[in-house]
């Protein structure tokens, strides 16, 4: 149990399909990220919110749109996806986004995705 | 440019043997630095991290961390490797931009 849960944890989706991945947390803190994480490449920060507020969008293509309707839960919006996008989508949480912040951030489990 | 290394692709130790797993920065400024560890199938785990302090840090599971700042470094060690530590480690360092970077991962495999 990581105070971080994804669901699904698996999913398979045309390239037609519109999906969601969901994430809520458990431990009262302010941020919230997506990661994607592919094989054989470094672990890519997709998006930030901190008190709901998205503070960083690296540059993602929009057939994924994120929502943060609160502090505790997290959106990924999927929408004509590619077959690259297939990975490992891990969304985490930290207490707080800030310059000072030594704040440590925690990973749910993953929802695998794989596009078809 | 910041970046965070891991020269290691592949580490493999003997169960019992001491394990080290490098990891080496560039960043500006005093950085915040963490080690995680990720299962098969599964999310990052932390187990520790460096703030301020003592250079030499414990986390969880056994494991420990010394910070170098003269050598940018900050390597994993556990002193007697358990078959169950195999898994792939990540360092990540956050920057005084606010930026956390991982490293690529390096795979631990102990072998019994």
């Amino acid at each position: 149990e990581t105070g971080v849960t994804q669901t699904p944890r698996h999913l398979v989706m045309g390239m037609t399909n519109k999906k969601s991945l969901k994430c809520e947390q458990h431990l009262g803190h302010n941020a919230m990220y997506w990661y994607k994480q592919s094989a054989k490449k470094p672990l890519e920060l997709m998006f930030v919110y901190n008190f709901k507020e998205q503070t960083e969008n690296n540059s993602v293509p929009s057939r994924f749109s994120p929502e943060c309707p609160n502090s505790s839960h997290l959106f990924l919006h999927l929408h004509t996806l590619q077959p690259e996008d297939s990975a490992l989508y891990l969304c985490a949480s930290s207490p707080e986004r800030g310059p000072s912040s030594g704040n440590t951030i925690y990973f749910g489990e993953g929802s695998w995705l794989t596009v078809v | 440019a910041q970046s965070v290394a891991q020269p290691e692709d592949q580490v493999n130790v003997a169960e019992g043997n001491p394990l080290t797993v490098k990891c080496t920065y560039s960043v500006s400024g005093n950085p915040y630095l963490f080690w995680y560890v990720q299962y098969p199938n599964r999310g990052l785990q932390f187990l520790l991290k460096y703030i301020t302090g003592d250079n030499l840090v414990k986390g969880s599971y056994g494991f420990e961390a010394e910070f170098n700042k003269s050598q940018t470094s900050f390597h994993l060690k556990k002193p007697s490797a358990l078959v169950s530590d195999s898994a792939l480690y990540f360092c990540a360092v956050k920057t005084s931009y606010d930026k956390v970077i991982f490293g690529p991962g390096t795979s631990l495999s102990v072998i019994p």
